[in-house]
C-alpha cells in the first residue's frame, strides 16, 4: 500500500514564526501536493511538484512556498505565518507525470492541523 | 470556471437506508471524475473513478457512482448504509489538476 506520512498531526505556531510542513511518500511518486482543508470550502491546491526541484502553483498560494529536494520528500514553508493560515493542511502524492495530470490517483496523508495563534 | 459542485453540505440517514450523495460538474468535455472519503482525523481514500466507458462504475465498500453526460452529474450511491459509513464525501474532476467539491458530510442514526 501506498504511504503518504505528514510528519505532524498538529501544530501550534506564533504569528510571524517560519513554519515548516513535511510529508514523505515511499512509493516512489513522481506528483506531490499540497492542499488546505477548511469547513466549507474544500479541498483548496497550494502547490504541486512533478519531479525534484520542480515546483507549479496551485490555486491559493499566496504566503506559502515548497521545497522538493528529493522525490520522497515535498515540505510546505510558511514563511511568516498568520492567523489566517490555521487550517487542516493536507499533502498527496499520485504516480506519474501524464498529459492529463488529473488521471492519476491521490494518495493523502492524515493531515496537520495548524493552529497560529 | 471548471468546477465540480456538491449541493449538499450535511445529509442524515438511518442504517440501512438507500443513499445518494449529488455531483454536477462543469467542464467543457467529460473530465476525470472521482469520489473520495475522509473518515474523521484521517486523509482522503478513493472510493472510485470514471475516466471512459461504463457509466455505472463500482467502488470500494458497497458504494457505485454513476456517469450521467446530459446532467453533468457524477452521483454516488450505496444501497444500505452501514454506521461506518458516516464520514464527509468529496467529488473531484478535472483534466491537468484536480478540483474539489466542498464535501458532503454523511451523519448515520441507529
Amino acid at each position: 500500500d501506498v504511504k503518504v506520512t505528514q510528519s505532524s498531526r498538529y501544530l501550534v505556531k506564533r504569528t510571524g514564526e517560519k513554519v515548516f510542513l513535511e510529508c514523505v511518500q515511499d512509493m516512489d511518486h513522481e506528483n506531490m501536493f499540497w492542499y488546505r482543508q477548511d469547513p466549507g470550502l474544500g479541498l483548496r491546491l497550494i502547490y504541486f511538484s512533478y519531479d525534484v526541484k520542480m515546483k507549479e502553483k496551485g490555486d491559493i498560494p499566496e504566503g506559502y512556498s515548497v521545497s522538493r529536494e528529493k522525490k520522497e520528500r515535498f515540505s510546505l514553508i510558511l514563511e511568516s505565518a498568520s492567523t489566517n493560515q490555521t487550517s487542516m493542511y493536507l499533502c498527496a502524492s499520485s504516480l506519474q507525470r501524464a498529459r492529463y495530470l488529473a488521471k492519476n490517483i491521490q494518495y493523502f496523508g492524515a493531515g496537520t492541523r495548524l493552529s497560529v495563534l | 470556471a471548471q468546477s465540480v459542485t456538491q449541493p449538499d453540505i450535511h445529509i442524515t440517514v438511518s442504517e440501512g437506508a438507500s443513499l445518494e450523495l449529488r455531483c454536477n460538474y462543469s467542464y467543457g468535455a467529460t473530465p476525470y471524475l472521482f469520489w473520495y472519503v475522509q473518515s474523521p482525523g484521517q486523509g482522503l481514500q478513493l472510493l472510485l473513478k470514471y475516466f471512459s466507458g461504463d457509466t455505472l462504475v463500482q467502488g470500494i465498500k458497497g458504494f457505485e457512482a454513476e456517469f450521467k453526460r446530459s446532467q453533468s452529474s457524477f452521483n454516488l450511491r450505496k444501497p444500505s448504509v452501514h454506521w461506518s459509513d458516516a464520514a464527509e464525501y468529496f467529488c473531484a474532476g478535472g483534466y491537468q489538476k484536480v478540483t474539489f467539491g466542498t464535501g458532503t458530510k454523511l451523519q448515520v442514526i441507529p
